[in-house]
């Protein structure tokens, strides 16, 4: 399938290790986020995701961190795994909480080398 | 059960064709939605549907672009006169519903190249 994201920054790290995905968003206004694997050939997978009245949230593995002060969103991973390579978006919603319109970022590429 | 499903996977068109590109949603999810993917970048919002009616349809780039889901379920994506900005991978999506804590399932896409 057709590679995403051919220029992308890029997290290279190794089997085992923790990750984490750091994210800038635009709208100060934005209440809902959420994070996507995008692997090749396929469509965004929902990973996790949080409100604007929360500041962190975990998940199997996977913990986001919100700092709405900075307008800054994170994913961590634990134990990263080579199933975990992949390209990881995050999206923010308006001000409302419906999932109708998501706003993509512009993305990073995970390496997991063994 | 089955996911969201799109068809073709791939498309190549000449410059100035009209091309169809078809979503069949997740059974029951009564809303969907299109996206635009072009490469290197985050999907790009086109439209979205909830039952029959298109709620939003703000993100379709000129009047080139229509989409429609006549029946509640099957939708298409629609393109005239092609141009060669319009190759790109474009991504459907369903959810039971809008509003909170409703999950998006998105397709593979469609990868339509437009030579």
């Amino acid at each position: 399938g057709e590679s995403v994201g051919l220029h992308l920054p890029t997290l290279s790290v190794q089997e085992g290790d923790n990750s984490i995905i750091n994210c800038a968003y635009s709208n100060s206004a934005s209440d809902y986020f959420i994070w996507y694997k995008q692997e090749s050939g396929k469509g965004p997978q929902f990973i996790i995701d949080i409100r604007s009245n929360m500041d962190k949230r975990q998940g199997q593995r996977v913990t986001v961190l919100l700092n709405k002060t900075v307008k800054h969103l994170s994913l961590q991973i634990a134990a990263t795994q080579p199933g975990d390579s992949a390209v990881y978006f995050c999206a923010e919603t308006g001000p409302s909480y419906n999932t109708d319109k998501l706003i993509f970022g512009t993305g990073t590429r995970l390496q997991v080398f063994p | 059960g089955a996911g969201v499903s799109q068809t073709p996977s791939n498309k190549v068109t000449e410059k100035g064709k009209y091309v169809e590109l078809r979503c069949d949603p997740i059974s029951g999810h009564t809303a969907l939605y299109w996206y635009r993917q072009s490469l290197g970048q985050g999907p790009e919002f086109l439209i979205y549907f909830q039952g029959t009616g298109a709620a939003d349809d703000s993100g379709l780039p000129n009047d080139r672009f229509f989409a429609v889901r006549p029946e509640g379920s099957v939708s298409t994506l629609k393109i005239q006169r092609t141009e060669r900005g319009d190759s790109a991978v474009y991504l459907c999506a369903s959810s039971l519903t809008l509003g909170q804590n409703t999950e998006a399932f998105f397709g593979q896409g469609t990868r339509l190249t437009v030579v």
